[in-house]
C-alpha cells in the first residue's frame, strides 16, 4: 500500500462548480500535511498547509481527519485558472521526508 | 528575491555517462531536498540536507546516485553510469529550516533524458 494515495482523476468540472479531493495516508504517526499545486511542466508550489482544526484560504478549504487518516481539499466557485494537479504531502515525526501523493488532476471547463 | 535555481534546465546524455545536476537554494535556507519526478508520476524523495549534512540517504535509488552540499549552500546530485530509467525531472527544494511545518520552495527542475 502506498504511503499517500490520491485519486488521479481527471476531475472535469464547469466553472463555478465546487469540487473536493481526498488524500489518504497510511502512517498513523504522520504529523504534518500540505496541499501543493503543480501546473503542467512546472514546479510544485505550496497551496496551503492543513491544520488539525481545518483551515480556509479564500475559496479553498482544507480538512484533516486523523481517525480515518485522510485530508481533503475543497475548492468553491472553480476558476479556469484552478486547472492543475493537486499534490497531497505528508510528513512523519522522526523524519523530514516529505511524502508526495501522485496528484489529482483538475480541469475546469468554460 | 531570487528563488531556487537549478542547472542545467535540460540534459540529454548517453547511457553509461555520468551527469551532475546543480541546485542553488534560496539564500539563508538551511534545508535542501532533492526529488525525482518521472512522467505522469508523483515526486519521489531522494535525499535531504540540513546544512552540509545528509542524515537520510535512504531515498537514493542505487549507489550510482550521490549528492553533496558544500558551504551550506549549493548542492550537486551526481548520477554515475546513467541508465534509461534515470530519465526524469529532478527537482530541488529548499526551506528556511528543518521542521515539519516548513514550506518547501521548489526550483524549476532539470529534465534529464538518457538515450
Amino acid at each position: 500500500r502506498k504511503e499517500v494515495e490520491q485519486d488521479p482523476g481527471p476531475f472535469n468540472v464547469p466553472e463555478g462548480a465546487t469540487v473536493a479531493f481526498n488524500c489518504t495516508y497510511s502512517n498513523s504517526a504522520s504529523q504534518s500535511f500540505f496541499w501543493y499545486r503543480q501546473d503542467c511542466r512546472k514546479e510544485p508550489k505550496l497551496l496551503m498547509s492543513v491544520y488539525s482544526s481545518g483551515n480556509e484560504d479564500g475559496r479553498f478549504t482544507a480538512q484533516l481527519n486523523r481517525a480515518s487518516q485522510y485530508i481533503s481539499l475543497l475548492i468553491r466557485d472553480s476558476k479556469l485558472s484552478d486547472s492543475a494537479t493537486y499534490l497531497c504531502v505528508v510528513t512523519t515525526s522522526g523524519t523530514y521526508k516529505y511524502i508526495f501523493g501522485t496528484g489529482t488532476r483538475l480541469k475546469v471547463l468554460a | 528575491g531570487a528563488g531556487v535555481s537549478q542547472s542545467p534546465s535540460n540534459k540529454v546524455t548517453e547511457k553509461g555517462k555520468d551527469v551532475e545536476l546543480r541546485c542553488d537554494p534560496i539564500s539563508g535556507h538551511t534545508a535542501l531536498y532533492w526529488y525525482r519526478q518521472s512522467l505522469g508520476q508523483g515526486l519521489e524523495f531522494l535525499i535531504y540536507f540540513q546544512g552540509n549534512s545528509a542524515p537520510d540517504k535512504s531515498g537514493l535509488p542505487s549507489d550510482r546516485f550521490s549528492a553533496e552540499r558544500t558551504g551550506g549552500s549549493v548542492s550537486t546530485l551526481t548520477i554515475q553510469r546513467t541508465q534509461q530509467e534515470d530519465s526524469a525531472v529532478y527537482l530541488c527544494a529548499s526551506s528556511l529550516g528543518l521542521a515539519l511545518q516548513e514550506t518547501q520552495y521548489f526550483g524549476p527542475g532539470t529534465r534529464l533524458l538518457v538515450l
